[in-house]
């Protein structure tokens, strides 16, 4: 298994350009989360999801879209970046009968 | 809405034990965890306890639980240069959602 995989590793963006952070995981899990991480905030939930066709808002949704057409797959759309943006992201899936969240390595963003 | 605290920062010396203090607010957690994050890696699950448990022990870890207090404490026995890294505790409350601390940064010493 690869667990849960995120891609890019790193991103700059231009204000107000969109991009689309990919997750994917191959455990089969329900349960797939976005949070981001800032320094002395911990980690924030952005949106999460539990399961195919279904999404929620989390703490901090603004700014975000997120979809989930199929069990492994949890983009993250920015809509138009913004530099508060700015900030490693973090997917993370969990199995319905579980107590443990595995994250992805995450995804090192910049907006300028 | 749900409120957990950490201090930033705790620096030991090689073979000390390390102790890391949260604490909560939210009184109907079922679960809490302890993870763990390297530099430039994501979060790992250390370990976690029921909330109807008041210590659990796993090797060099223990975790005390006071739900009083709603304090939880991770303890790190022998501490090693390979333990430096960011702590985070963590509960889901009543529900599905995971909320973090802001993480301690604990930092070993030769």
């Amino acid at each position: 298994n690869a667990g849960v995989t995120q891609t890019p590793k790193f991103q700059v963006l231009k204000t107000g350009q969109s991009m689309t952070l990919q997750c994917a995981q191959d455990m089969n899990h329900e349960y797939m989360s976005w949070y981001r991480q800032d320094p002395g905030m911990g980690l924030r939930l952005i949106h999460y999801s539990v399961g195919a066709g279904i999404t929620d808002q989390g703490e901090v949704p603004n700014g975000y879209n997120v979809s989930r057409s199929t069990t492994e797959d949890f983009p993250l759309r920015l809509l138009s970046a913004a530099p508060s943006q700015t900030s490693v992201y973090f997917c993370a899936s969990r199995g319905e009968a579980s107590y443990e969240q595995y994250f992805g390595p995450g995804t090192r963003l910049t907006v300028t | 809405g749900e409120d957990v605290e950490q201090s930033l920062f705790l620096s030991v010396r090689e073979g000390d034990s390390s102790v890391i203090n949260c604490t909560y607010t939210d009184s109907s957690s079922t679960y809490l965890y302890w993870y763990k994050q390297e530099p430039g890696a994501g979060l790992q699950l250390l370990t976690y306890i029921f909330s109807n448990m008041d210590m659990k022990q796993d090797q060099r870890l223990t975790v005390l639980l006071n739900k009083k207090d709603k304090h939880l404490s991770l303890r790190i026995a022998d501490t090693q240069t390979g333990d430096s890294a960011i702590y985070f505790c963590a509960d889901t409350g009543g529900g599905n959602k995971l909320t973090f601390g802001t993480g301690t940064q604990l930092k070993v010493e030769l």
